[in-house]
């Protein structure tokens, strides 16, 4: 079956460490996306990529990084210099002939303990 | 710049009641329509979308119609299940955004037996 897979489903972090979160998908789509969602509040988008090898800053970037090296994959990285990391983070990915419809991982919950 | 508002949840209704969940929006041009829905602890799903002012989404037996002139969206379903209890997230995409969703709060949707 196709789909976007996230990883850790939990994940805990001490103050001042960095973390990677992983999203892989198998839709063969291009365009890849990273929101975070904080409880109460919409969905807010950290960063996306439209293609291999380049991404673009979304509304709330600051303290995260990203990388997109192969297609089916785009890590973030939660710096130390996130003030407030502890969030639920969720991938999408879209595809330019269905660019309307974002399909969504089952989110990685990240807490700073 | 784009902008989307829900009502506030939470809504709670009873097994077979009527749901509506407003949502309007603030964007230039024609921006495409979508509600999600999230389960606990899930990712998005894609509920329904309409790309065109006067177009009818529907899936589930939920129905939502994009009014352009009064720019909303609102969510229906006219008998609602236990299982519906979920949070229902609006979104808009503008035709030049290369897949980029802007979402509304959120509506927190709880159905009782």
């Amino acid at each position: 079956d196709g789909g976007i897979t996230q990883s850790p489903k939990y994940l805990f972090r001490k103050e001042g460490q960095n973390v990677t979160l992983s999203c892989e998908q198998n839709l063969n789509h291009d365009a890849m996306y990273w929101y975070r969602q904080d409880p109460g509040q919409g969905l807010r988008l950290i960063y996306y990529s439209q293609i291999v090898n380049d991404f673009q800053k979304g509304d709330i970037a600051e303290g995260y990084s990203v990388s997109r090296e192969k297609k089916e994959s785009f890590p973030l990285t939660v710096t130390s210099a996130q003030k407030n990391p502890t969030a639920f983070y969720l991938c999408a990915s879209s595809t330019p002939g269905q660019k309307l419809t974002q399909y969504f991982g089952p989110g990685t919950r990240l807490t700073v303990l | 710049g784009d902008s989307v508002t829900q009502m506030e949840g939470p809504v709670t209704l009873s097994e077979e009641a009527f749901l509506t969940i407003n949502c309007t929006y603030t964007a230039t041009g024609y921006p495409s329509l979508f509600w999600y829905v999230q389960y606990p602890g899930e990712g998005l799903q894609l509920l329904l979308k309409a790309t065109k002012a006067d177009d009818k989404g529907s899936n589930k037996g939920f129905e939502a119609t994009y009014r352009k002139e009064t720019t909303s969206f609102h969510l229906e379903k006219g008998s609602v299940q236990v299982s519906d209890s979920a949070v229902y997230f609006c979104a808009l995409e503008k035709s030049d955004s290369w897949g980029k969703l802007q979402f509304g709060a959120g509506t927190q949707v709880v159905v009782t037996p």
